[in-house]
């Protein structure tokens, strides 16, 4: 079954620890995204890559980032800088040319305490 | 610069009335439309898309939406609402070429029986 599977669901940190949402995709798409969620927000863009080992910031990139070694896997590490982590996260992927359609995965929410 | 409106963050409607959830858009340049549908706790899932072929778009769920590019709207209708359809929807644009696709900040539908 092709897809995009974020692991945990739901992650609990205490304030000004770092953690790293996990994303992986075996659709054998080139280009991978991060989105924030807030109520009434809709979705914004933390960074996106077109390719492995080459990634580029978004609208909202501070006190987030990324690495993208593998062609599978683009994970998140939200730092202690980061002033208001608490959200849901969400990864997508796209073929990466064309259309360029962007498939989600069913997201992970953040809650630091 | 593009960007997306939709009018109403709360839309009700009856079971088996009309579904209008309205999205107003703005581009530089002719856009790739898209919307989405989030249920509660979970990722995006495309409903339909719009990419310069047929301006009357047909999609999952028994959705549709029509591109006027004279109205710079890309509404997203259907005839008859199901319990089921009690969702958020997200309207986004991509300009052609583009790996960022712009939110709107959704509109959440309730489905009264």
């Amino acid at each position: 079954d092709g897809g995009i599977t974020q692991s945990p669901k739901y992650l609990f940190r205490k304030e000004g620890q770092n953690v790293t949402l996990s994303c992986e995709q075996n659709l054998n798409h080139d280009a991978m995204y991060w989105y924030r969620q807030d109520p009434g927000q809709g979705l914004r863009l933390i960074y996106y890559s077109q390719i492995v080992n080459d990634f580029q910031k978004g609208d909202i990139a501070e006190g987030y980032s990324v690495s993208r070694e593998k062609k599978e896997s683009f994970p998140l590490t939200v730092t202690s800088a980061q002033k208001n982590p608490t959200a849901f996260y969400l990864c997508a992927s796209s073929i990466g040319q064309g259309v360029n359609t962007q498939y989600f995965g069913p997201g992970t929410r953040l809650t630091v305490l | 610069a593009q960007s997306v409106t939709q009018l109403g963050s709360h839309v009700s409607v009856s079971e088996g009335a009309l579904v209008l959830l309205r999205c107003n858009y703005s581009s530089s340049v002719p856009p790739y439309l898209f919307w989405y549908v989030q249920y509660p706790n979970q990722g995006l899932q495309l409903l339909l898309k719009y990419t310069s072929a047929a301006t009357l778009v047909k999609g999952i769920n028994g959705f549709e939406a029509e591109f006027k590019k004279s109205e710079t709207s890309f509404h997203l209708t259907k005839p008859s609402a199901h319990m089921s359809d009690a969702a958020e929807y997200f309207c986004a644009v991509l300009r052609a070429g583009s790996y960022q696709l712009t939110f709107g900040k959704g509109t959440k539908l309730s489905v009264i029986p």
